[in-house]
């Protein structure tokens, strides 16, 4: 299949770790911040959203921190897994319902 | 298959030709979105209807691009006199009515333009 993760900055994890991928926003009127997972030849596919509102968020095996102070977003994936290995996205929920993109992180991980 | 789906899947093309992509979304889906991706960015916003009406289109969106959703279904994205930049993925997404952050993609029509 073709490559999404060409140029993009890359994360290797053993199976089995904790992995952390991060991301910095700029728009501090977004009202949702979201992670998507894109594997190769396939559309992006939604992993889990935080509102603004709110710090911390969990989801199964996953978890989003939101440090609005700093603009920060991260992505905690616990027991990463052979499957979790694709690229990943954090986008912002701006006016319209339009999703913006951030630039992505290639994760690989290593059996 | 419940899904989006989009057609072609992959569409080769000489300069100055024009192309039609499809997008059917989810069917009570009423939000429908393009998007276009090159290798190694982020997909970038093209356009967004609800139902029929389209109500916002990026700057990205030259005179030679054009989406329709003529009857709040399927939607086509039309790009005219092809240019070798125009060469990407071109992702529809669709979503629901209670916005949950969530969209779904489809797997994308890719272009190429020789």
């Amino acid at each position: 299949g073709e490559s999404v993760g060409l140029h993009l900055p890359t994360l290797s994890v053993q199976e089995g770790d904790n992995s952390i991928i991060n991301c910095a926003y700029s728009n501090s009127a977004s009202d949702y911040f979201i992670w998507y997972k894109q594997e190769s030849g396939k559309g992006p596919q939604f992993i889990i959203d935080i509102r603004s509102n709110m710090d911390k968020r969990q989801g199964q095996r996953v978890t989003v921190l939101l440090n609005k102070t700093v603009k920060h977003l991260s992505l905690q994936i616990a027991a990463t897994q052979p499957g979790d290995s694709a690229v990943y996205f954090c986008a912002e929920h701006g006016g319209y319902q339009k999703v913006t993109f951030g630039t992505g992180t290639k994760l690989q991980v290593i059996p | 298959d419940t899904g989006v789906s989009q057609d072609p899947r992959h569409k080769i093309t000489k300069r100055g030709q024009n192309v039609t992509f499809r997008c059917d979304p989810i069917s009570e889906h009423n939000r429908l979105y393009w998007y276009r991706q090159t290798l190694g960015q982020g997909p970038e916003f093209l356009t967004y209807f609800q139902n029929e009406a389209q109500l916002e289109k990026s700057r990205l969106l030259s005179d030679r691009f054009s989406a329709e959703r003529p009857k709040g279904s399927f939607s086509t994205l039309e790009i005219q006199r092809t240019e070798q930049g125009d060469s990407a993925m071109y992702l529809c997404a669709s979503s629901g009515q209670a916005w949950k952050g969530e969209l779904f993609f489809g797997e994308g029509s890719r272009l190429t333009v020789l």
